[in-house]
């Protein structure tokens, strides 16, 4: 029962490098969301899905791509790193965006630490 | 607009005390609210959520509630014990606007430390 699945757990870049942050779930959940956590910040929504093929903006979007060409993956691409990307990102998905209160449960991954010199 | 604050930012107590643990929110208009717990490195793990029609939830020794009307919530954990130490959060799905998971808003946490 794998539940959300984040790789890399550590990644170093540098200024302008791109990468892929990989997020895969086994639940058959509908909606899959990326966050990253800084310190004071709190929790900040980056893109979100509520299902194959559709993507959309959260709080934070800029110089962060997504896709969800399945239910299982949406991956996070970072297309030209800055040091202010430097952060610890989550992907959470849930069974729905909407509907039972049980649905709207978020399970987490374990998180990624990304350092952007 | 709503926010999300939790008080204290930190907390430490000597294990077997009953705590509690707190959550304000500005707006009463929500659907529901969602306690997590983060532990140093990990991710989050749900804990509680309590829609707006509850008054409270319980999961074994915690027990989260809810007054909408003072935009306030607790977490109250029993018999506390060193595993409870971690970062305890709390989020927020506004009614209004498009009301869905992507709206979440969140505390900062609480670090509870429970010693020995």
């Amino acid at each position: 029962n794998a539940g959300v699945t984040q790789t890399p757990k550590f990644q170093v870049l540098k200024t302008g490098q791109s990468m892929t942050l990989q997020c895969a779930q086994d639940m058959n959940h509908e909606y899959m969301s990326w966050y990253r956590q800084d310190p004071g910040m709190g929790l900040r929504l980056i893109h979100y899905s509520v299902g194959a093929g559709i993507t959309d903006q959260g709080e934070v979007p800029n110089g962060y791509n997504v896709s969800r060409s399945t239910t299982e993956d949406f991956p996070l691409r970072l297309l030209s790193a800055a040091p202010s990307q430097t952060s610890v990102y989550f992907c959470a998905s849930s069974y729905s965006a909407r509907g039972a209160p049980g649905a709207n449960v978020l399970t987490f991954g374990a998180g990624s630490r990304l350092t952007v010199l | 607009k709503q926010e999300v604050t939790q008080i204290p930012a930190a907390l430490s107590v000597p294990e077997g005390e009953n705590l509690v643990l707190n959550c304000s929110f500005t707006d009463s208009a929500i659907y529901n609210l969602q306690w997590f717990r983060q532990d140093p490195g990990k991710g989050l793990t749900s804990l509680l959520l309590i829609q707006s029609s509850q008054r409270e939830q319980t999961s074994g020794r915690l027990n989260a509630s809810l007054d909408k009307s003072s935009g306030r919530s607790t977490l109250y954990i029993a018999a506390s014990q060193p595993g409870d130490s971690a970062t305890y959060l709390c989020a927020v799905r506004p009614l209004r606007g498009a009301g869905n998971n992507r709206k979440l808003i969140w505390g900062l946490g609480t670090s509870l430390a429970v010693n020995p």
